[in-house]
């Protein structure tokens, strides 16, 4: 079985400062991970995704995240937050099972102090 | 290009009465259908997913349940919904070989 846990339901930053959002998971095998962010009343936009190869990913709003094997670990990150960044934001893990299901965390809610 | 749609955006029941939310893709066949229920403060409950018409796997004993009529059309329904049914609802959709899951806008339903 799968799972995600991310660490800190809230998390409160400075505008400008660097934004750390993390995520652990369990997979048995090797995992698809996936970081999604949800604005308030609107459905899950996909920020980015690790399936294979490098290991630190780019994705959109110059967010990144780097899937740690060793750590079983996909941290979200953003080297200076924007206002528009508030939001939240859910951790997915998948893989080619047969319902293609995925397993998302639950979610840390993002705010930006100006 | 692949759209998903869901509707009504925001819906107010109250208990007991019936609950239809629809969802539609456009532009692509066959895809894994995919209900979530999130309720306020909390991540994404997995209610259903269907891999294809008259197929749906239920996640979680409930007082819901899904239809998939046709290829692209996923419904869920309650003949008697409760208090405890209100939350945000999203429909999601992945194509079979693919690895992404895209999310339609969701609808917020409030029950009274």
């Amino acid at each position: 079985a799968q799972s995600v846990t991310q660490l800190g339901s809230h998390v409160s930053v400075s505008e400008g400062a660097l934004v750390l959002l993390r995520c652990n998971y369990s997979s048995s095998v090797p995992p698809y991970l996936f970081w999604y962010v949800q604005y308030p009343n609107q459905g899950l936009q996909l920020l980015l995704k690790y399936t294979t190869g490098a290991t630190l990913v780019k994705g959109i709003n110059g967010f990144e995240a780097e899937f740690k094997k060793s750590e079983t670990s996909f941290h979200l990150t953003k080297p200076s937050a924007h206002m528009s960044d508030a939001a939240e934001y859910f951790c997915a893990v998948s893989d080619f099972s047969g319902g293609n299901q995925f397993y998302f965390g639950t979610g840390t809610s993002l705010t930006v102090i100006p | 290009s692949q759209t998903i749609h869901q509707w009504p955006a925001t819906l107010v029941q109250p208990v007991g009465s019936p609950l239809s939310l629809e969802c539609t893709v456009e532009g692509t066949s066959n895809p894994n259908l995919y209900w979530y229920r999130q309720a306020a403060g909390r991540g994404l409950q997995l209610l259903f997913y269907s891999v294809g018409i008259g197929q749906i796997s239920s996640e979680v004993p409930q007082n819901l349940s899904a239809s998939r009529p046709q290829d692209r059309q996923f419904i869920l329904s309650s003949k008697k919904l409760l208090l405890s049914d209100s939350g945000f609802y999203l429909c999601a959709w992945r194509q079979g070989a693919g690895n992404i899951q895209y999310f339609g806008a969701g609808t917020r339903l409030s029950v009274l």
